[in-house]
């Protein structure tokens, strides 16, 4: 079962940032935060990781809370482009079986 | 290639026959999963590889479906007597394990399946 908790839709204007919120209050401390987002039906994109503190790249920053139990996606300038179900998944880190479970994501659409 | 190879992208096939399809993760990526995703669905996990063993085969839904991964490189998902909902799209991944991994799972496009 997924250990997440997302709303299942939002909207962002073009231009602005999009901030995608998601609870993982059971999350343990040495699982992963990972994102990822799917556009139509093509494969899931990786977007971004973190474990305890905040990460930056390219596409996006990660905010994690001090206790972990929460996150929060930040695309700074969200395109058209972006508009796409985002997922937040906890990454179980049994020794040996490290899937990702995904749920049922954040359905995210930029407004021109 | 760069990223994960997946084929056929695209395959249409009668109710009854056995399909096959075929996963070529990144180089030196070492754990592979399938997963597949019927449409307006979320994604379902379905095995997990580490090298040429699946110590998770947890995800798959019928004694029909079978994976094996030969040379710790190449997987083949088998779907046997293949049924109607069956038809969706399935999804390779691969990473470079780590325990307790912070490593990037990298997904392909997808095989569609579709079984008339």
């Amino acid at each position: 079962d997924a250990k997440t908790t997302q709303p299942p839709s939002m909207d962002c204007a073009e231009g602005r940032a999009a901030n995608l919120p998601c609870n993982h209050s059971t999350i343990s401390g040495n699982e992963y935060v990972y994102w990822y987002r799917q556009i139509h039906s093509q494969g899931p994109q990786y977007i971004i990781h973190g474990l305890k503190n905040n990460e930056t790249n390219e596409m996006a920053s990660l905010i994690i809370t001090e206790d972990r139990k929460s996150s929060t996606l930040i695309l700074p300038h969200a395109t058209l482009r972006d508009t796409a179900v985002y997922y937040c998944i906890v990454r179980e880190s049994n020794f040996g079986n490290e899937k990702l479970t995904f749920g049922t994501g954040t359905r995210l659409t930029i407004i021109p | 290639g760069a990223g994960v190879s997946q084929s056929p992208s695209n395959k249409v096939t009668e109710k009854g026959k056995d399909v096959e399809l075929r996963c070529d993760p990144i180089s030196g990526h070492t754990a592979l999963y399938w997963y597949r995703q019927s449409l307006g669905q979320g994604l379902e996990f379905l095995i997990y590889f580490q090298g040429n063993s699946a110590p998770d085969k947890s995800g798959l839904p019928s004694d029909r479906f079978s994976a094996e991964r030969t040379g710790g490189s190449v997987s083949t998902l088998t779907i046997q007597r293949t049924q109607q909902e069956d038809s969706a799209v399935y999804l390779c991944a691969s990473s470079s394990l780590g325990q307790f991994s912070g490593n990037t799972i990298y997904f392909g496009e997808g095989s569609w399946l579709t079984v008339v």
